[in-house]
């Protein structure tokens, strides 16, 4: 079974400034996906960032990075320049095979991080 | 692009009354998924179709919960009876097929109140 833990509940930076949010999963599948999402107040979920596990090479896209360390089964979203419109809640997300191997599509989700930025 | 659409947005029901959700998923996409986010909580995928066939339903409480997906567009989510522990609100995602690396995109949800 796949396991996503995000333990901050609610993280603060200033305006910006980089942040970090901290993202380690469990899986005993060699293949696997690690996904960023953004949830505003609004409620939509939106898609940020995406690492396989065969990638070699940290992703970025924009502001965002993910550092990626395999073998410490960790992943974490790296904000850089923080912008007040980053106020939302962050969930790391993974995908991996289903139980009869016939998808990848399933996400598991962390419980989510709170992140506040100050003027 | 139309992006997944989804009604009502809200929804308050009474315990035990049955309540239905619409979602209609970006144009092309294979995949469909149903989500339950409990206030405070991530997302928990409730069943995956791959086109009108059901992949994945391993977490559907199917004593009270049914899913379709007819001609492999649009899907309903129907809770019947209703319980009070089912005030969530309920993400439609589509991705463009069920391989490791296919992005979901999400619909802006049913946020459902039981009373």
């Amino acid at each position: 079974a796949q396991k996503i833990t995000q333990t901050q509940p609610g993280m603060f930076v200033q305006e910006k400034e980089a942040v970090t949010l901290d993202c380690t999963y469990d899986t005993s599948d060699p293949s696997y996906g690690l996904f960023w999402y953004k949830q505003p107040s609004s409620g939509e979920m939106i898609f940020l960032i995406y690492q396989g596990s065969y990638d070699q090479q940290n992703a970025t896209e924009g502001r965002y990075s993910l550092n990626f360390q395999k073998a410490r089964k960790s992943a974490n979203l790296v904000i850089s320049a923080s912008q007040l419109g980053d106020s939302a809640m962050y969930f790391c997300a993974m995908s991996a095979p289903n139980a009869g191997g016939t998808s990848y599509g399933k996400l598991t989700f962390g419980q989510g991080t709170i992140l506040t930025v100050h003027p | 692009e139309a992006g997944v659409a989804q009604s009502p947005r809200y929804k308050i029901i009474e315990k035990r009354q049955s309540v239905a959700f619409w979602c209609n998923p970006i144009s092309g996409h294979a995949t469909l998924y149903w989500y339950q986010q409990i206030l405070g909580q991530g997302p928990k995928l409730l069943i995956q179709f791959q086109n009108n066939g059901v992949v994945d339903d391993s977490q559907l409480p199917k004593d009270r919960f049914s899913a379709e997906r007819l001609k492999g567009v649009d899907s309903t989510l129907k809770i019947q009876p209703a319980k009070l522990e089912d005030s969530a609100v309920y993400l439609c995602a589509s991705s463009p097929d069920r391989g490791l690396g296919n992005e979901q995109f999400f619909g802006p949800g049913t946020r459902l109140t039981v009373l």
